[in-house]
Formats: C-alpha cells, sequence, structure tokens
C-alpha cells in the first residue's frame, strides 16, 4: 500500500525548532520529488518546502525561507523539516505530500499523508 | 505567483443531487489543475488530474471540466460517502498554490 506517514510534530515555544520526519512505503522512494504542504487552522492550504528525488535540489515558500531545511534519505525512506526560529503563525497541521516528477519537480501531488500538528505557543 | 478562488466555502446536498464546486484562477493555467477530497483525519485523496481526467479508481460520479482560468469540480447522484472537504491544487507555476477549500455536508 502506497503510504506517507508523517511524525515529529508537537507543541514547541516560540523561537523554538522542531524535527519533522515522514516515512514513505510502496513506491520507489528514490525515484520521486517530495514536499511538505501545511494548513493553519481555519486557513487554506499552503505549500511550504519541495526536494528532489536526488535531493540536489530545494525550494521553499518565502514565509519559510532561511529558517526551514527540507532534506532526505533514500537509503531509509524518509523525509525530514527542520524547523527552526518557529513563529505562533507555523501553527499548523503538516502534511507529507509525493511529487508526479523526480528530479524535476512538477508540483502536482498524487499522494498525501495524513499530516502532523505542530502548536506554537508559549 | 497564481491565486486560485474556490466557492464556495460550505454547501449542503442531499443524497442523489448534483453539484458543482468552482476554482477560478487569478491567470492562465492550463490544463494544470487537480482536484482533492479530504475526511476528516485521513490523507486526502488524489481525484482528479490535469482538470478534466479521473484518477484511477475513482468512482466515474466524479468529473472535472475547464481550461485556463475557470475549473469546476462535479459530483453526480451525491452519496453520504462524498461528505469531504474538496480543495483545488495548480502546479501550471511555482509556487504551487490551493483554494481555500470547499466542505460538503449530506444532509
Amino acid at each position: 500500500e502506497l503510504q506517507l506517514l508523517e511524525s515529529g510534530g508537537g507543541l514547541v515555544q516560540p523561537g523554538g525548532s522542531l524535527r519533522l520526519s515522514c516515512a514513505a512505503s510502496g513506491f520507489t522512494f528514490r525515484n520521486y520529488a517530495i514536499s511538505w504542504v501545511r494548513q493553519a487552522p481555519g486557513k487554506g492550504l499552503e505549500w511550504v518546502s519541495g526536494i528532489s528525488a536526488d535531493g540536489d535540489s530545494h525550494y521553499y515558500a518565502d514565509s519559510v525561507k532561511g529558517r526551514f531545511t527540507i532534506s532526505r534519505d533514500n537509503s531509509n525512506n524518509t523525509l525530514f523539516l527542520q524547523m527552526s526560529s518557529l513563529r505562533a503563525e507555523d501553527t499548523a497541521v503538516y502534511y507529507c505530500v509525493k511529487d508526479t516528477g523526480g528530479n524535476y519537480l512538477n508540483w502536482s501531488f498524487d499522494l498525501w499523508g495524513r499530516g502532523t500538528l505542530v502548536t506554537v505557543s508559549s | 505567483e497564481t491565486t486560485l478562488t474556490q466557492s464556495p466555502a460550505f454547501m449542503s446536498a442531499t443524497p442523489g443531487d448534483k453539484v458543482n464546486i468552482s476554482c477560478k484562477a487569478s491567470q492562465d493555467i492550463d490544463d494544470d489543475l487537480n482536484w482533492y477530497q479530504q475526511k476528516p483525519g485521513e490523507a486526502a485523496v488524489f481525484i482528479i488530474q490535469e482538470a478534466t481526467t479521473l484518477v484511477h479508481g475513482i468512482p466515474p460520479r466524479f468529473s472535472g471540466s475547464g481550461y485556463g482560468i475557470d475549473f469546476t469540480l462535479t459530483i453526480k447522484n451525491i452519496e453520504s460517502a462524498d461528505a469531504a472537504f474538496y480543495f483545488c491544487l495548480q502546479h501550471d507555476n511555482f509556487p504551487p498554490s490551493f483554494g481555500q477549500g470547499t466542505k460538503l455536508e449530506i444532509k
């Protein structure tokens, strides 16, 4: 079964850091680009960051550039999002999504995880 | 950057009804638009790709139309299982962007 399973969410204070993980199964992880998408409470979906299949190309939304770092471990079929200098407005459910492209990202997503909740609050 | 305006935000339907959900782009995006269905606590499901193509395994009660700026998701013969949050995604240009979503309630 094709699956993406996010973990690592939780409560963190403003200015703090958190690392999200996404475990993939059911497909050849190393062949596909992956992105993170988030949804703040009561808000729409927002693309956050994407990484190419080989891990060499990284892309970020302006709202997180310089604070978040995306990476992947193709040997262990896992995607990461290192988040630092967290703000209240980063509070959201974070989803891991599979791209239909590989080293060239299509920004078309065909598989979603269930998400992990990040709450930034003192 | 492309803004997608999705409407309505909420709608209620009766089993057997036909419903239309609109997604309007702020610029021409060809047919680079997808539709998704998400139920509470579950992963979103990919239902329509490239504006009009039904994803494998999705019932033909679902259909998509449109090109350029105006797009529509149509669900015919609504069933109680169709109660969900529906949203569109444009992948024509960077960054990818989403509609605000439509919550569909079944009476």
